[in-house]
């Protein structure tokens, strides 16, 4: 099936250093979205991004955060400066507008000193 | 059940009985979602269920949706031992696709 790719799986940082997530989402979907999952919680929406805007965020997307795919490369979530209680699995997903369905990459790892 | 303040709830049963998770929610939906994540992988939608479905039948898979109760449940038939993952549910909620997952099930099916 269509499949979502994430870069890297893992990252380990300091506290304050900035870090991106990738990620390649299916390659004719349009609308891109970032999740965040603690060890044991449930995933939890961050952002949505469609037609080069974010659409809608939730109140975990903080100031720090922002989101972007310039000239169709990779859709992108850009921590600066990040902190401890950024830790967590970060997914991202795309769907085709109207289709219900968002496929999910296998995540991104961050772990913050 | 799912949705609440509960943790992320484990279920462990034998190879070949069948199982029933349950999800309940706060707020009116139309449609559910049922996602399965392995260990080290992003969620993966294995059956939708809408509200004018009732019940969704796939292979050995079947979704309830009773919008009445503002709940939904997953079944699985003769579970096996690949069936075992971590079962959320999820719904679209505040508009432009967003999805409120919710706690999910760690299933373990034991040979």
């Amino acid at each position: 099936g269509p499949k979502v790719l994430q870069i890297p799986s893992h990252q380990i940082i300091d506290m304050g250093q900035m870090v991106t997530l990738n990620c390649d989402p299916v390659s004719n979907h349009l609308y891109f979205y970032w999740y965040k999952q603690i060890l044991g919680q449930q995933m939890e929406f961050l952002v949505n991004f469609y037609n080069g805007k974010v659409m809608e965020k939730s109140k975990l997307f903080k100031d720090q955060f922002s989101v972007e795919r310039p000239d169709g490369s990779y859709f992108t979530l850009k921590i600066q400066p990040t902190a401890l209680e950024d830790s967590a699995v970060y997914f991202c997903a795309s769907s085709f507008p109207g289709d219900d369905t968002q496929y999910f990459g296998p995540g991104t790892r961050l772990l913050v000193l | 059940s799912q949705w609440g303040e509960e943790n992320l709830q484990a279920l462990s049963i034998q190879e070949g009985e069948d199982v029933t998770m349950n999800c309940s929610y706060k707020t009116y939906t139309t449609v559910v979602h049922w996602y399965r994540q392995d260990s080290g992988r992003g969620p993966a939608l294995i059956i939708l269920i809408r509200s004018n479905e009732r019940e969704k039948r796939s292979g050995r898979l079947r979704a309830t949706l009773d919008t009445s109760s503002q709940s939904s449940s997953l079944s699985i038939t003769a579970a096996q031992c690949e069936d075992t993952a971590v079962y959320f549910c999820a719904s679209p909620t505040g508009g432009a696709d967003r999805l409120t997952f919710g706690k999910g099930t760690q299933l373990i099916i034991q040979p």
